[in-house]
């Protein structure tokens, strides 16, 4: 069964740090592009970040730019979200989601999500 | 970045009836090297993750039912469940792929119960 698992959520301060992980299962992880997708309490989807299948290419949101890193590891089959200069706006769920692929190309649906995990901006 | 922009924001139908949810894109997401639409919609059930049902604008995902179909072309896409069931009731996202990251998405539109 094809399974992500998110984790690392928590309460932090504004200004702080955290590390999310989403570890990944049932699926050849390094064929696949992988991507945080967060929804705000009570709001839509936003699109954060977007790393390839080898990791050479990683791309984000504006409003995440120079804050947040996204990275995976292949042995581990996990990818990562290094979140830093947390704000209040940047309080979510935060989802990890399997790019679509169709006979080894990759096109930016999502095929895939995790349940996500809960991030709180708060002093 | 591409704005897509939902309507209606929320919409009650009756059971069995048809239901239709709008999206527009700000510019064209037809991709004219393979003709392809680069659009698909997510159902979203209250404290679940979304799921997807259609990519390509109109090609149904694995095990989705039929009475989910998605059209339209360039700007102007169109979700339509034929016959309403309960277990409908989610909010209903599209989003584009055609632009590379950061991909974007609609605001969502609540279905419900009439």
């Amino acid at each position: 069964e094809v399974q992500l698992v998110e984790s690392g959520g928590d309460l932090v301060q504004p200004g702080g740090s955290l590390r999310l992980s989403c570890a990944a299962s049932g699926f050849t992880f390094n064929d696949y592009a992988m991507h945080w997708v967060r929804q705000a309490p009570g709001k839509g989807l936003e699109y954060v970040s977007a790393i390839s299948s080898d990791g050479g290419i990683t791309q984000y949101a504006n409003s995440v730019k120079g804050r947040f890193t996204i990275s995976r590891d292949t042995s581990k089959n996990t990818l990562y979200l290094q979140m830093g200069s947390l704000r209040a706006d940047d309080m979510a769920v935060y989802y990890c989601a399997r790019d679509g692929c169709i006979s080894g190309s990759c096109y930016g649906w999502f095929d895939t999500w995790g349940q996500g995990t809960l991030v709180t901006v708060s002093s | 970045d591409i704005v897509m922009t939902q309507s209606p924001d929320s919409l009650a139908v009756s059971l069995g009836e048809r239901a239709t949810i709008n999206c527009k894109s700000s510019q064209s997401v037809l991709y004219s090297s393979n003709n392809k639409n680069y659009l698909a919609w997510y159902q979203q059930k209250p404290g679940q993750p979304p799921k997807l049902l259609i990519y390509w604008a109109s090609t149904r995902e694995f095990g989705v039912p039929d009475r989910f179909s998605g059209s339209g072309s360039e700007t102007d896409f169109t979700l339509t469940i034929s016959s309403l069931q309960a277990e409908d009731v989610a909010v209903y996202y599209c989003q584009q792929y055609y632009s590379r990251p950061p991909y974007t998405f609609g605001q969502g539109t609540k279905l419900e119960i009439k």
